[in-house]
């Protein structure tokens, strides 16, 4: 079977910087990826981890540690537009299967 | 990226009636995802649609509920049959980028069935 765990919710100060952890359990494992969705909106693309180790796009970075099946996604600065919910997502080997999602993290930013 | 659109945005439906949601991308693709996600909920995988070939569902869906079709490589339709008030949810329609990296998401379609 495969399992995602992410906090259900997380509140940070505007200006604050912020960690969503995210641990999987799956048969097998290509990568791990975040998404962002506000209310009512479509899931959008944040970033992706293939391998160990950190990747930066802007205020975002997402970590990741296979041997831990680890990851988190970093969120610096933070502005009120970053409340939404945010997802990770495994990509396993697994037939036509493109991605696991975990049950998402909704995230508030506080002013 | 890729651009895609789906139709309707959102209906409410009488129980035991069938809706049939569109899915329309602006580039050709090889697999289209459908979706579904109940509020405040994570995305659930319905069944991966090839052109040419039948839906593969996952585990809990099954064609006659949920029949897709894929006449070519920018369209698909979903049809959610025999709807019951726990067919209410946001159907969501996906491609994957070249490379298989990034998944596109369509706007969604939220149905309230009654």
């Amino acid at each position: 079977g495969q399992s995602l765990e992410q906090p259900s919710e997380v509140t940070a100060v505007e200006g604050a910087i912020v960690q969503i952890n995210c641990t999987y359990q799956t048969s097998g494992f290509y990568g791990l990826s975040w998404y962002q969705q506000h209310d009512g909106g479509a899931p959008t693309f944040l970033s992706y981890n293939g391998l160990d180790g950190l990747e930066e796009t802007g205020r975002f970075s997402s970590f990741l540690s296979r041997s831990d099946s680890y990851g988190y996604l970093l969120l610096q600065e933070l502005q009120m537009k970053d409340s939404a919910s945010y997802f990770c997502a495994v990509r396993v080997p697994q037939g036509n299967t493109p991605l696991v999602f975990g049950k998402g993290t909704r995230l508030s930013v506080i002013a | 990226s890729a651009v895609i659109s789906q139709k309707p945005s959102r209906d409410i439906c009488q129980r035991g009636t069938s809706l049939t949601i569109q899915c329309q991308v602006d580039s050709q693709v090889t697999m289209m995802f459908w979706y579904r996600q109940q509020p405040g909920q994570s995305l659930t995988l319905i069944a991966t649609a090839n052109q040419g070939s039948e839906a593969t569902y996952e585990s809990g869906f099954v064609i006659d509920k949920f029949p897709i079709s894929r006449p070519n490589l920018t369209f698909s339709t979903l049809t959610v049959s025999n709807m019951s008030p726990e067919d209410s949810s946001i159907y969501l329609c996906s491609v994957e980028a070249p490379g298989g990296i990034e998944q596109f998401f369509g706007p969604g379609t939220r149905l309230t069935v009654l």
